[in-house]
């Protein structure tokens, strides 16, 4: 079955660039995107970017352009979501979530990975 | 790209029905109808409901129902059970390949 298995927790200072992975099995990461979503401490879901890999393009939110790169590994079937320039309220477990039966309705996700920002 | 709206909370009792909306633009919800609902118990990742009116994981999720109309999604859950209380979220394709997501909506059943 699809399994999507994330790293551990982190805990990062101000400034710093966090890189979180998520690797798939029960299907190949060719088969289709990879998206990431992240949910605030108490609050809700928010789209970050996904990766398509029909033509290798990313597509990030505008919240997010220039400080996030999503990347995959398919020799390895790991995709990766790394943040940089964090700040406090980037404090926040982050979840990756593919769409295998449907593009744009998230089908599998990862079991997230708390990200705490602090110095 | 904003959050969709939907109201903060719901409540209803064991047995009974209860619709959560979704409110958007002509730019997200309204212009494609690719809207989905999930689930998400606390300490959980979200769980994929329903999409595109009857679709989603056959099985698990026979009492949810959803519907379309202008920019209002709205999800129906029939014969509300205990296990039912936990957190809603609606997702819209918003052009561009981009997704964009509700607010949430917290479920009490009394």
């Amino acid at each position: 079955q699809v399994q999507l298995v994330q790293s551990g927790a982190e805990v990062k200072k101000p400034g710093a660039s966090v890189k979180v992975s998520c690797k798939v099995s029960g299907y190949t990461l060719t088969e289709s995107s990879m998206h990431w979503v992240r949910q605030t401490p108490g609050k809700g879901l928010e789209w970050m970017g996904s990766f398509d890999p029909e033509d290798g393009e990313t597509i990030y939110a505008q919240k997010f352009q220039g400080r996030v790169t999503m990347t995959e590994d398919t020799s390895t079937d790991t995709a990766f979501m790394e943040l940089s320039s964090l700040r406090s309220e980037d404090t926040a477990v982050y979840f990756c979530a593919t769409d295998v039966s449907a593009p744009y309705y998230l089908d599998y996700w990862g079991q997230g990975t708390l990200v705490t920002v602090s110095s | 790209q904003s959050a969709l709206t939907q109201p903060a909370s719901v409540s209803g009792s064991l047995g009974q029905s209860i619709t959560i909306s979704c409110t958007g633009t002509s730019s997200d919800v309204g212009g494609y109808k690719l809207v989905s609902w999930y689930q998400q118990h606390p300490g959980k990742a979200p769980k994929l409901i329903i999409y595109e009116g009857n679709k989603g994981p056959s099985g698990i999720f026979d009492r949810f129902s959803d519907s379309n109309s202008g920019n209002t999604a709205s999800l129906t859950i029939s014969g509300l059970q205990a296990e039912d209380e936990a957190d809603y979220y609606c997702c819209s394709y918003a052009g561009g390949s981009t997704l964009v997501f509700g607010g949430g909506t917290r479920l009490t059943v009394l």
